[in-house]
C-alpha cells in the first residue's frame, strides 16, 4: 500500500532554513507528483506547491515563491521541501501528499512534521 | 486570488443529518474545481473522503455525500456518528498562480 513517511520535527532559529523529507512506497515515484500543504496552529491547511515525480517539474504558491524549493531523488524515492529565511510565521505542521489522478488525487498524506521557528 | 469559504463551525445531533458548503469569492463552484473533502481531527493528518464533487474514496463511510449546491460545494453527513466530530476541509482547484486553495474549515460538534 502507499505510504508516505517524513522526517522528524525540527526546531529552527529565525533566518534559518529547513528540509523536510517525505520517503515514499507502495507505489511508482516517478509516475505521480507530491504536493505540499502546510498548517500553523489552530489555522487551516494552506498549499505550498507541488513536484512533478516523473520530470520534476515544480509550481509554488506565490506566497513562498522565493523561499521554497522542492525537489525529489527518484531513487531513494523521496521528495523534500526546504524553506528558508524562516521566521515565526512559519510555525507549523507541514505535510506531504500524494498526487495522482482519480481517486488516486490528495488520497494519502505524510504524518506531518512540525516545524518550531523561534529564537 | 480566490478565498474559499466555508462555515466555520456546525453541530449535528447523533442520527442527525448536516450540510457543509464551499464557496469561492471567484463565483460558482463547479465541478472544474473538482472540490475535495477531508477530515481531519486533532493531532492527525487530514484524511481524504470526497474528490472530484461526489466520488468517494473507498474508505469513506457511506454517510458522506459530495454534491453541488446553489453554487457551492457540499458535503452532507446522514446519521453522524460520535466519531464524526472533527474538522472538515474543501480544496479547490483553480488555474492560475495558486492552483490549489483550502478552505477554512468547518468545525463539527457531534451533540
Amino acid at each position: 500500500q502507499v505510504q508516505l513517511v517524513q522526517s522528524g520535527a525540527e526546531v529552527k532559529k529565525p533566518g534559518a532554513s529547513v528540509k523536510v523529507s517525505c520517503k515514499t512506497s507502495g507505489y511508482s515515484f516517478t509516475g505521480y507528483s507530491m504536493q505540499w500543504v502546510r498548517q500553523a496552529p489552530g489555522q487551516r491547511l494552506e498549499w505550498m506547491g507541488w513536484i512533478n515525480g516523473g520530470n520534476g517539474n515544480t509550481k509554488y504558491s506565490q506566497k513562498f515563491q522565493g523561499r521554497v524549493t522542492i525537489t525529489r531523488d527518484t531513487s531513494a524515492s523521496t521528495a523534500y521541501m526546504e524553506l528558508t529565511s524562516l521566521r515565526s510565521e512559519d510555525t507549523a505542521v507541514y505535510y506531504c501528499a500524494y498526487y495522482g489522478s482519480g481517486s488516486y488525487s490528495w488520497a494519502y498524506w505524510g504524518q506531518g512534521t512540525l516545524v518550531t521557528v523561534s529564537s | 486570488q480566490a478565498v474559499v469559504t466555508q462555515e466555520p463551525s456546525l453541530t449535528v445531533s447523533p442520527g442527525g443529518t448536516v450540510t457543509l458548503t464551499c464557496g469561492s469569492s471567484a463565483g460558482a463552484v463547479t465541478s472544474g474545481h473538482y472540490p475535495y473533502w477531508f477530515q481531519q481531527k486533532p493531532g492527525q493528518a487530514p484524511r481524504p473522503l470526497i474528490y472530484d464533487t461526489t466520488y468517494k474514496h473507498s474508505w469513506t463511510p457511506a454517510r458522506f455525500s459530495g454534491s453541488l449546491l446553489g453554487g457551492k460545494a457540499a458535503l452532507t453527513l446522514s446519521g453522524a456518528q460520535p466519531e464524526d466530530e472533527a474538522d472538515y476541509y474543501c480544496l479547490l482547484s483553480y488555474v492560475g498562480s495558486r492552483p490549489w486553495v483550502f478552505g477554512g474549515g468547518t468545525k463539527v460538534t457531534v451533540l
